[in-house]
């Protein structure tokens, strides 16, 4: 069975701060990774994704997420980070020949100016 | 482009009554699935159809039905409400096989009393 473990409930950092969303991960096989956030009352948007190749991957909004194979995570960080930034963020695995896609249970980032 | 539209936003339902949570996509995805969101718990996959006329289960099946009739259309039912399924639902689809990022609807927020 596959899985995703998010260690921290809630991550807080001062605005123009590094920030960092932890993920490690288990599934058969090859991973497909994702992030996502979610902004309140509102669906999951989608940030990046690590299919293949580089493990350094670039995103959207100025986040980025390194894959480490040794230690089966997936963090994802961001150099310097906004006010609007604030959110709850998911990681997400698939193994590669299944569609199902399983959730941590989601950090929620606050940023203060 | 409407992307995954779900219907309806909020529902109130009596214990034992019975309901279908609507999920429409417009991006001709093959992929489709029903995830319930709760506190601490991140996303739970309920049910998932890999096109029309297939559908499976997925985590937390119980209580729940769907069927695909067409590529477009994904409803849940739900048989005989209970205050266990109190929940966020979300609709996603997926484009592209099992390396495709998940688009997700704004979510129905359902309560049981």
């Amino acid at each position: 069975a596959q899985s995703v473990a998010q260690p921290e409930d809630q991550v807080n950092v001062a605005e123009g701060n590094p920030l960092t969303v932890k993920c490690t991960y288990s599934v058969s096989g090859n991973p497909y990774l994702f992030w996502y956030v979610q902004y309140p009352n509102r669906g999951l948007q989608f940030l990046l994704k690590y299919i293949t190749g580089d493990n350094l991957v670039k995103g959207s909004y100025g986040f980025e997420a390194e894959f480490n194979k040794s230690q089966t995570s997936f963090h994802l960080k961001k150099p310097s980070a906004l006010v609007s930034d604030s959110a709850l963020y998911f990681c997400a695995v698939r193994g590669v020949n299944d569609y199902k896609l399983s959730f941590g249970a989601g950090t929620t980032v606050t940023v203060r100016a | 482009n409407a992307g995954v539209t779900q219907t309806p936003k909020f529902q109130v339902l009596k214990t034992g009554q019975s309901m279908t949570l609507q999920c429409a996509q417009d991006m001709n995805h093959e992929y489709m699935s029903w995830y319930r969101q709760d506190p601490g718990m991140g996303l739970r996959l309920i049910h998932y159809s890999v096109g029309a006329g297939i559908t499976d289960q997925g985590e937390v099946p119980n209580g729940y039905n769907v069927s695909r009739s067409t590529t477009e259309d994904f409803p849940l039912r739900l048989l005989s409400a209970a205050p266990s399924q109190t929940s966020v639902y979300f609709c996603a689809s997926t484009y592209s096989g099992t390396s495709g990022e998940a688009f997700f609807g704004q979510g129905t927020r359902l309560t049981v009393v």
